[in-house]
């Protein structure tokens, strides 16, 4: 069974600086897909950044990125330049792939950009 | 860019009573998840269809079944409600046609069971 960990409940960091969620997974699968979900306070759940497991090259949307480590099986989510709009819960999650891409997630991270 | 629409967006229910939920996924998406999400936790696999057909089924209670029309509207039926019921219910949609399995979520249905 796949099972996804995000060791950070919660982090704080001022406007405008950068900040990394960390988030790691444990499966036996080569093919999956990870996702990074952001959840404001109107809890609408909105899809910030995929990455595929097959490639090597970290996926990246404007000021969001990732550090992809499939050894490592590690999944961080870097926010420059840090937004207050970008406080929210995060959630890693996980797809396995060619299955029934039901969606496994972590505990989720909050986020407080502060002015 | 049309998005998942859920209705109602908040519902207030009893013990015992029934509820619906409706899901329109995005046009062209073939397939529907739905989701449960307690106060301060993660979302909950229920289940899960493609094409019309259930493919996937997670964590829900035998008093609850769902199911995908002809048009890819899904709805919800939750029966003889209980207080732990009280959640948030999301819809999420996909096309497997794409490939890409991105999952696009609803705005949610806030249940509560008084």
């Amino acid at each position: 069974a796949q099972t996804v960990t995000q060791s950070q409940p919660e982090m704080s960091v001022q406007e405008a600086e950068t900040v990394t969620l960390s988030c790691t997974y444990d499966t036996s699968e080569s093919n999956y897909y990870l996702f990074w979900y952001k959840q404001p306070p109107s809890r609408q759940m909105i899809l910030v950044i995929r990455q595929e497991a097959y490639k090597q090259q970290n996926a990246t949307e404007n000021r969001f990125s990732v550090n992809f480590q499939k050894a490592a099986k590690s999944f961080s989510l870097k926010i420059s330049d840090s937004q207050l709009g970008d406080t929210a819960m995060y959630f890693c999650a996980f797809m396995k792939r060619d299955s029934n891409y039901q969606l496994i997630w972590g505990a989720g991270t909050k986020l407080i950009i502060k002015p | 860019a049309a998005g998942v629409i859920q209705s109602p967006r908040h519902l207030i229910k009893e013990k015992r009573e029934t509820a619906t939920l409706k899901c329109y996924p995005i046009p062209r998406h073939d397939t529907v998840y739905w989701y449960q999400q307690g106060p301060g936790q993660d979302p909950q696999f229920l289940i899960s269809f493609y094409e019309k057909m259930q493919s996937d089924k997670g964590s829900i209670p035998d008093r609850f079944s769902a199911q995908q029309f002809s048009d890819y509207h899904s709805e919800l039926n939750m029966s003889s409600l209980e207080l732990g019921d009280s959640a948030l219910y999301f819809c999420a949609s996909s096309s497997e046609l794409q490939g890409t399995h991105e999952q696009y979520f609803g705005p949610g249905t806030r249940l509560t069971v008084t």
